[in-house]
């Protein structure tokens, strides 16, 4: 058990639809990233927040989006679903100890666009 | 394409053989991990590198980060079955905070 808590575990919606991932960090880490994995993209790198600041931004569609809140947890929208967002997406939380960032993923919530 | 390759993409050996996955970029990375992930969970971080020229070791898996910070390698002695699982690199440049996963490979050690 990573420390990572992400709900839900699966999500089924259908095409045009709007879910929003829910990612709690491990206690005391200020960040925050998001990943998408698919079987034929592999693990990318979406969005990562800090204390609360968009820091970095990767592959993420403009269909996206992603806020973290003053209790540090974090929230992942996707809005207009298209059936190739059907993927796996991680949160992980790292401490920033130093330079070296650590990642502490959580269990994923699986989506499935219909 | 990916920042990060890694080969092979897939292997399947017996137990008890030894193993060597590699990950290569023509980029420099300030640091470079290694993570496994089983099916429906998320990635594990295993180790991290930093210097260039650094070996790190783990009971049976022997990392090492290339001189130049390019590449790394992830040496596996006697697999056992356990060992089952896709084995990611992750580098993080200098320029941005920003991780680059590889492609992956699929292990699998036949009992």
């Amino acid at each position: 058990d990573s420390g990572v808590t992400q709900t839900p575990k699966h999500l089924i919606t259908a095409t045009g639809q709007r879910v929003t991932l829910r990612c709690s960090p491990r206690s005391g880490d200020l960040s925050v990233y998001w990943y998408q994995q698919s079987l034929d993209q592999g693990l990318q790198f979406l969005i990562q927040y800090y204390n609360g600041e968009e820091r970095a931004k990767g592959n993420i569609l403009e269909r996206f989006s992603a806020q973290q809140f003053p209790d540090l947890h974090s929230e992942l929208n996707l809005s207009s679903l298209e059936l190739g967002d059907s993927a796996l997406y991680f949160c992980a939380s790292s401490p920033r100890e130093g330079l070296i960032e650590t990642q502490y993923f959580g269990p994923g919530t699986r989506l499935l666009v219909l | 394409t990916q920042l990060l390759e890694q080969s092979p993409q897939f292997l399947s050996i017996q137990e008890g053989e030894n193993l060597t996955v590699y990950c290569n970029s023509s980029s420099v990375f300030s640091s470079l991990q290694w993570y496994r992930q089983e099916p429906g969970e998320g990635p594990v971080l295993l180790v991290t590198v930093v210097t260039g020229g650094e070996v790190k070791k783990l009971k049976r898996l022997t990392f090492q980060f290339g001189d130049a910070r390019k590449d790394s390698s992830l040496h596996i002695t006697a697999a056992q079955p356990g060992d089952t699982g896709l084995y990611l690199c992750a580098g993080e440049r200098n320029t941005g905070n920003q991780f680059y996963f590889g492609t992956g490979t699929s292990l699998t050690v036949i009992p």
